[in-house]
């Protein structure tokens, strides 16, 4: 069975800083991928970067980038130059290779709430 | 990236009552779409993969016959909470998309009286 842990139930963060979420899952299966979304109080859900299991580079969407460590099965989100916007809370999710359609099936962390302060 | 829209975004209804909630796909043809769960301030989870034509696949612990899923077009998904007490209250949101990405829409926000 798949785990998603996020270990930081809040956050905070100075405006124009950068911030690290902390993610690590674990599974045996050797081909995954690694979700993160932004939640904010509205309660939709923001796709924010993916990166896959075979991939060679970080994955990187304008401020945020993912800092990937296989070997420590971490998925971290760095989010640079932070903005007030970006309060929210934050999930960390991976969906494992199980055939057929389960490529929706996300497991999803206990998420982050991250408050950006003036 | 996918269009998605769920209505209503908000209902309240008295115990007892079923509630219908409509998943759209606007401009993605999903075979597949996926309902999920979340209580206030706490994570997702999985309730069922909604499969167009055919029987939905519950997760572990979610009663089919208390969420009725039906996906009978490429583009809609419906999802009934039948007989809906206080405990169903919960946020509702479902998602459609491919390997690397999947598209949530905006939720709705079930509250049973």
């Amino acid at each position: 069975a798949q785990k998603i842990t996020q270990t930081q139930p809040g956050m905070f963060v100075q405006e124009k800083e950068a911030v690290t979420l902390d993610c690590t899952y674990d599974t045996s299966d050797p081909s995954y991928g690694l979700f993160w979304y932004k939640q904010p109080s509205s309660g939709e859900m923001i796709f924010l970067i993916y990166q896959g299991s075979y991939d060679q580079q970080n994955a990187t969407e304008g401020r945020y980038s993912l800092n990937f460590q296989k070997a420590r099965k971490s998925a971290n989100l760095v989010i640079s130059a932070s903005q007030l916007g970006d309060s929210a809370m934050y999930f960390c999710a991976m969906r494992v290779n199980a055939g057929g359609t389960s490529y929706g099936k996300l497991t999803f962390g206990q998420g982050t709430i991250l408050t950006v302060h003036p | 990236g996918a269009v998605v829209s769920q209505h209503p975004s908000r209902v309240i209804c008295k115990s007892g009552t079923s509630v219908k909630i409509e998943c759209r796909s606007l401009d993605f043809q999903a075979t597949t779409m996926f309902w999920y769960r979340q209580f206030p301030k706490k994570s997702l989870m999985l309730m069922a993969t909604s499969n167009e034509g055919s029987k939905a696949t519950y997760e572990q612990g979610v009663e089919k016959d208390k969420f009725l899923i039906n996906h009978a077009s490429l583009t809609l998904s419906t999802l009934t909470v039948t007989s809906a007490h206080p405990e169903d209250s919960s946020f509702y949101i479902c998602s459609v998309g491919d390997w690397e990405t999947q598209y949530f829409g905006p939720g709705t926000r079930l509250l049973v009286l």
